[in-house]
């Protein structure tokens, strides 16, 4: 049974292109979580989504960033109009219920803003 | 606004002594506590949890502890083992939704 699967791992972009970055939840996980891990911080929520829903977007900054996680395929959070400030590690983390204490995390994608 | 505080950065201890890592909380409605241990370029792993009806859980070397009247929670590892080396994150759940982390704690075991 695969972990949750993120790739890139690693996305080079210059500013004003647009990064997007995939997750596959582990098998039978139909909850999703994207979290941004900036250098010496934290990892912040970002937001939560179930197949083909938002339920959580309040970590999401207004302009520029959007997800998805459509009926089939991965989920996808997508950043437009990439600024240096976005250069961050981005985790996806999965869990059967809606129940974020037992997410499983991926290995994250570094994103870095050139 | 930080809800969930880790407020030493760093903690350097011996190989085979105990090793407790401190966390503080201000938002009393969590209900849940968990610790997570990551390691370079890799997503971070769970390690240990405990309900906000408990004041402590235990797992092999590890032990949590909660005291629900200082919003503190503490993670004892002992015996500390190199491996332990990584940096530690508490995190609170808050609702069904959403973990909110401390800022991690980078755990260095000395031989």
């Amino acid at each position: 049974n695969a972990g949750v699967m993120q790739n890139p791992r690693h996305l080079v972009r210059r500013r004003g292109q647009e990064a997007r970055l995939r997750c596959s939840p582990m098998k039978g996980h139909s909850h999703v979580y994207w979290y941004r891990q900036l250098p010496e911080e934290g990892l912040k929520f970002m937001v939560y989504l179930q197949k083909e829903n938002i339920i959580d977007e309040s970590g999401m900054p207004k302009e520029r960033f959007s997800a998805e996680f459509p009926k089939e395929g991965p989920s996808i959070l997508r950043i437009q109009q990439v600024v240096r400030g976005d250069s961050a590690a981005y985790f996806c983390a999965s869990s059967p219920q809606g129940l974020g204490a037992e997410a499983f995390f991926g290995q994250g994608t570094r994103l870095t803003v050139v | 606004d930080q809800q969930v505080k880790q407020n030493s950065p760093s903690l350097s201890v011996q190989e085979g002594r105990i090793s407790i890592l401190n966390c503080d909380y201000t938002n009393s409605m969590f209900d849940y506590f968990l610790w997570y241990k990551k390691y370079p370029a890799e997503g971070p792993t769970f390690l240990i949890s405990i309900s906000s009806i408990k004041d402590k859980n235990e797992d092999g070397r590890f032990t949590v502890f909660l005291n629900k009247s200082a919003k503190h929670l503490s993670l004892h590892i002992v015996p500390s083992q190199p491996g332990d080396s990584a940096v530690y994150f508490c995190a609170a759940r808050q609702g069904a939704q959403k973990l909110v982390f401390g800022q991690g704690t980078r755990l260095t075991i000395n031989p």
